[in-house]
């Protein structure tokens, strides 16, 4: 079936640093991408969003990347602050659904 | 601008009993959809109500069931209980749909099964 998946459940970062997160999509009919971001006891906030046309979208501090070739999307975060840490979903659009990966734990350390 | 609105926030039910979640969505949005949240599976969808009609429907058993009003408030019902069904459920909602634009969410309603 369809999936979405992150190829690490866990990073951890300096703060300063840049952070990237990746995530590959299976459905070669998806076009449309989104990246949330999910602090413990709040639900999934919106971070960026990308379509199939672009390759490349960025918001502030936030740059995500998407390569259709290989199904697969990475969301790069500059000069990482604590408040970055969190956990991190990707999700793909199939049909009237997203599917959403399993998240990526982002730990900023001093 | 208010954001999605989920109540309660916390449900503590038994086996076999059946609950009731309520999502008021931002003003103006007319698609609002349902997810549960595990630790083990993730996000999952529930179903989309796009004004007053459900246009999606994920992989649940049919004790889980949903209904949109005309004001776009949606409720999602779980009959009968299950220990699995312990998990935090979240609604979104977004102008027209879930497929090409942002979804936002509310904070969830966190529902324990003893």
């Amino acid at each position: 079936g369809e999936s979405v998946g992150l190829h690490l459940p866990t990073l951890s970062v300096q703060e300063g640093d840049n952070s990237i997160i990746n995530c590959a999509y299976s459905n070669s009919a998806s076009d449309y991408f989104i990246w949330y971001k999910q602090e413990s006891g709040k639900g999934p906030q919106f971070i960026i969003d990308i379509r199939s046309n672009m390759d490349k979208r960025q918001g502030q501090r936030v740059t995500v990347l998407l390569n259709k070739t290989v199904k697969h999307l990475s969301l790069q975060i500059a000069a990482t602050q604590p408040g970055d840490s969190a956990v991190y979903f990707c999700a793909a659009n199939s049909g009237y659904a997203l599917n959403f990966g399993k998240g990526t734990s982002l730990l900023v350390t001093p | 601008k208010a954001g999605v609105t989920q109540t309660p926030r916390y449900l503590i039910k038994t086996r076999g009993q059946q609950v009731t979640l309520s999502c008021s969505p931002i003003s103006g949005h007319r698609s609002v959809s349902w997810y549960q949240q595990t630790p083990g599976q993730g996000l999952q969808f529930l179903f989309e109500y796009f004004s007053e009609t459900q246009r999606n429907k994920g992989n649940f058993p049919g004790r889980f069931s949903g209904r949109q009003f005309s004001n776009s408030r949606s409720e999602m019902n779980v009959s009968t209980l299950e220990l699995g069904d312990s998990a935090l459920y979240l609604c979104a909602s977004s102008l027209l749909g879930v497929s090409n634009q942002p979804q936002h969410f509310g904070d969830g309603t966190r529902l324990s099964i003893l």
